[in-house]
């Protein structure tokens, strides 16, 4: 699986936008991005996936650049619940039962400020 | 509707013995992986079961071994523990397998080797 790289830690005022970069420069056509979050002491979540096309749900956006090497997760309205370790991961899949590890890295961490 | 549930939440075990951890996925849920956070190597992966099979393993050593049961519900046991061993254990369950599941994670087994 491709590795990913993101910056430690970011900050962010409550009611802006958070938006969290992520480097994947050798990712390759049958591997996915996927974006989870770990709040202090809880399990990870699931936010959002994606293969090459801009994604969005109620959590978060998430824009892939065309040539997929970075992307970039955006909450649109960070609130103090919103202060986590963001993962960004690379996943391969290449239909059925071919498909690579979900590996984690150092994330970063979001801090909302008030 | 129920999350990830596992068993127990605290353990103290004492160098040199096994011990045996439980997960119960979501309901309709026949993928499970396993993961080991600690404060210096974060989140690695175990494995990963669906329908009864490993599908996907990490790089620990032998002593680390899983199964899952035909009602998905999946275990790991750890023998002759050691003092790094102590982790918090988290489990995750998804719809199914490949890139188009995202994974729930339960809370964690917290686990003190002494």
């Amino acid at each position: 699986d491709a590795k990913t790289t993101q910056p430690t830690s970011m900050d962010c005022a409550e009611g802006r936008a958070a938006n969290l970069p992520c480097n994947h420069s050798t990712i390759s056509g049958n591997e996915y991005v996927y974006w989870y979050r770990q709040i202090h002491s809880q399990g990870p979540q699931y936010i959002i996936h994606g293969l090459k096309n801009n994604e969005t749900n109620e959590m978060a956006s998430l824009i892939i650049t065309e040539d997929r090497k970075s992307s970039t997760l955006i909450l649109p309205h960070a609130t103090l619940r919103d202060t986590a370790v963001y993962y960004c991961i690379v996943r391969f899949y290449a239909g059925g039962t071919s498909y690579g590890k979900l590996t984690f890295g150092q994330g970063t961490i979001l801090t909302v400020h008030p | 509707k129920a999350g990830v549930t596992q068993t127990p939440r605290y353990l103290i075990k004492t160098r040199g013995q096994q011990v045996t951890l439980s997960c119960s996925p979501i309901s309709g849920h026949r993928s499970v992986s396993w993961y080991q956070q600690t404060p210096g190597q974060g989140l690695q992966f175990l494995f990963e079961y669906f329908s009864e099979t490993q599908r996907n393993k990490g790089n620990f050593p032998g002593r680390f071994s899983g199964r899952q049961f035909s009602n998905s519900r999946s275990e790991m046991n750890v023998s002759t523990l050691e003092l790094g061993d102590s982790a918090l254990y988290l489990c995750a369950s998804s719809k199914g397998q490949g890139a188009s599941y995202g994974y729930t994670f339960g809370s964690g087994t917290r686990l003190t080797v002494v």
